[in-house]
């Protein structure tokens, strides 16, 4: 299993502050994945990354992956309480199937 | 489209019974998956099946099993229970391997 490591684990800002959060390993990733978890449902996906290198943006969400395609971050500018939830990477290994996940940051944005 | 659903919502088991997590999907998907999430584990692969009649073993498959008879349905079957398995259970298809999979609600699961 390749390790997805996100940071911070946990993170509490009002509403109107920038944040990043970050999503590290060592392997080499096909493609990594970015979802949002709000509290008793299931994630959804907000952006998937290909390219190394490449920039997504998502309204207030920038998404970067990095060049040698081994690690990403989430940059949220002006947060709003809306935000709040479990942000999760996961990564797509060579072998495709099955998509590794990290243990998450969750956000908590307060008004 | 209702997308991904699971039944039940919650469930509280005894040691040593046994039930089966239900998960459908009406996307014509054809890969399924079942993973567990723990507090601060994040989400971990139990089983995941490529298409009808193929299933594989994922991350942690002990204590469970899966079949996969038609392209919508893919039930979780636990059998005596244990406390380990407290978990909550999400099931997720996608359209082909590595691309966007779209997850149920959730199954909360308690043993006691």
């Amino acid at each position: 299993t390749q390790l997805l490591e996100q940071s911070p684990q946990f993170l509490s800002i009002q509403e109107g502050e920038n944040l990043t959060v970050y999503c590290n390993s060592s392997s080499v990733f096909s493609s990594l994945q970015w979802y949002r978890q709000e509290p008793g449902e299931g994630p959804v996906l907000l952006v998937t990354v290909v390219t190394g290198g490449e920039v997504k943006k998502l309204k207030r969400l920038t998404f970067q992956f990095g060049d040698a395609r081994k690690d990403s971050s989430l940059h949220i500018t002006a947060a709003q309480p809306g935000d709040t939830g479990l942000y999760l990477c996961a990564g797509v290994s060579g072998s495709g199937y099955a998509l590794n996940f990290g243990k998450g940051t969750s956000l908590l944005v307060t008004p | 489209n209702a997308g991904v659903t699971q039944t039940p919502k919650f469930r509280i088991l005894k040691i040593g019974q046994s039930m089966t997590l239900q998960c459908a999907q009406d996307m014509n998907h054809n890969y399924m998956y079942w993973y567990r999430q723990d507090p601060g584990m994040g989400l971990k692969l139990i089983y995941y099946s490529v298409g009808a009649g193929i299933t594989d073993k994922g991350e942690v498959p002990n204590g469970y099993n899966v079949s996969r008879s038609t392209t919508e349905d893919f039930p979780l079957r636990l059998e005596l229970a244990a406390p380990s398995q407290t978990s909550v259970y999400f099931c997720a298809s996608s359209y082909s391997e590595g691309r966007e999979q779209y997850f149920g609600p959730g199954t909360r699961l308690t043993v006691t």
